[in-house]
């Protein structure tokens, strides 16, 4: 089935840094869905890419989908110790409606 | 609306007892996903229901591995005989929509110990 690549796996950062993670894939998607999941806790959808080049933003939150529609990234402005947590995308392609997680990118803030 | 509501929260059983995993999906959502996460693996897709029918059954790990979903409001995952391998933490979700890919509500999840 369709992999979705995530890089980096960990990320430490001193808070008021910012922080980017990354989503790829061999094929072209239909659209891209990114979570996080705080420690201890469950993923929560935090927002959903559709168009090629989309750009959304979520106050310091900024996500993107390429223009190929073959890799998405989050970028966080200032990050705080709120940030901490795990962040996702899933992707679908094909004609599928099911999408597929990546492995995570684990944000680390420190004080 | 609660939410995905999933119990337990945590199991803790022997080797070669059986556990069973419910869950109640949110009202009007007609997919329903079951979910497992370990550190070595991630997020594993187990199996996932499109209107109380299995659709893709082709994550379960085997044959001590079963799912049902009797009604729109309910789903089992059952595991028998249990094995220590299969500690991780299970969630459920569920989401609404058949022509586009629609985001998923996770439950808090289960937390299962195999000893």
């Amino acid at each position: 089935g369709q992999q979705v690549m995530q890089i980096p796996q960990y990320q430490h950062v001193q808070e008021g840094e910012d922080f980017t993670t990354y989503c790829n894939s061999s094929t072209t998607l239909s659209n891209i869905q990114w979570y996080k999941q705080r420690p201890g806790g469950h993923p929560v959808f935090l927002i959903q890419l559709v168009k090629s080049g989309e750009v959304k933003k979520q106050k310091r939150l900024t996500f993107q989908f390429g223009e190929a529609k073959k890799n998405s990234s989050l970028h966080i402005t200032a990050t705080q110790t709120t940030d901490v947590g795990t962040y996702f995308c899933a992707a679908a392609s094909g004609g599928s409606y099911i999408p597929t997680f990546g492995r995570g990118t684990s944000l680390i803030v420190h004080p | 609306d609660a939410g995905v509501i999933q119990s337990p929260r945590h199991e803790v059983t022997e080797m070669g007892q059986e556990v069973t995993l419910r869950c109640k999906p949110i009202s009007g959502h007609d997919y329903l996903f079951w979910y497992r996460q370990t550190m070595m693996r991630g997020l594993e897709l187990l199996i996932y229901f499109n209107n109380n029918v299995p659709i893709d059954d082709s994550g379960m790990p085997e044959d001590r591995f079963s799912a049902k979903m009797p009604n729109a409001s309910f789903s089992t995952l059952k595991i028998q005989p249990s094995e220590p391998r299969d500690s991780a933490v299970y969630f459920c979700a569920s989401s609404f929509g058949t022509s586009t890919v629609s985001p998923l509500h996770f439950g808090n999840g289960t937390r299962l110990t195999v000893t």
